[in-house]
């Protein structure tokens, strides 16, 4: 069966420093892995995207991710924070079983402290 | 901008009477989805459409429907509404060549 856990609900950093957001999924077939990001009273727009090619993916706005199937895991990463980072953040699986099923984590709210 | 088009942005309306949320997904994209946001429950799915018809079913109430036009726009009927509705309904479309979905700016439905 298909799940994702997202295993932080809430993420403070301080601006400038390391963020990490955690994602664990499981899946019966080879997923595509997703992170998408929301600021308030905002649609969710795609940050990156994992379809079975490299397994350290690049995204926008500085963020990438690295697909590690040992560990099942889609961990959201970025150097550096910037205040404009902060929102929420879904981690998505999608498997394709006769069409595609769409699964959400719950969300992580990135906190950016100045 | 996405391509995703949602009408209408906010709406505000009062217990028990009904409502319709429109969405136009991006050119070319054949599968539509609808989500509801709150904040107790978070981003649900509710309805999947591809094509017309219906392809997967969600946390849809009984009181909601939703179809797709030829034109393959959608709408979101919901009726008998109760403050509990109140929430934002987004509308995703997707190629369904890798599902990666593609997000409107969502409808803030308020229920008085």
């Amino acid at each position: 069966a298909q799940s994702v856990t997202q295993l932080d609900s809430h993420v403070s950093v301080s601006e400038g420093t390391p963020v990490l957001l955690r994602c664990n999924y499981s899946s019966s077939y080879s997923p595509s892995l997703f992170w998408y990001v929301q600021h308030p009273n905002k649609g969710l727009q795609l940050l990156l995207k994992y379809t079975s090619a490299a397994t350290l993916v690049k995204g926008i706005n500085g963020f990438e991710a690295e697909f590690k199937k040992s560990e099942t895991s889609f961990h959201l990463t970025k150097p550096s924070a910037h205040m404009s980072d902060a929102a929420e953040y879904f981690c998505v699986v999608s498997e394709r079983t006769g069409g595609f099923k769409t699964i959400f984590g719950a969300g992580t709210r990135l906190f950016v402290k100045a | 901008d996405s391509g995703v088009t949602q009408t209408p942005k906010h709406l505000i309306t009062a217990t028990g009477q009904r409502v319709t949320l429109r969405c136009s997904p991006r050119s070319g994209d054949l599968s539509v989805y609808w989500y509801q946001q709150s904040l107790d429950q978070g981003l649900q799915f509710l309805i999947q459409y591809y094509n017309g018809e219906e392809r997967a079913k969600g946390n849809i109430l009984e009181r909601f429907s939703a179809q797709q036009f030829p034109d393959l726009h959608s709408e979101l009927n919901l009726s008998s509404l109760e403050l509990g509705d109140s929430a934002l309904y987004f509308c995703a479309s997707s190629v369904e060549v890798s599902g990666e979905l593609f997000f409107g700016e969502g409808s803030r439905l308020t229920v008085l």
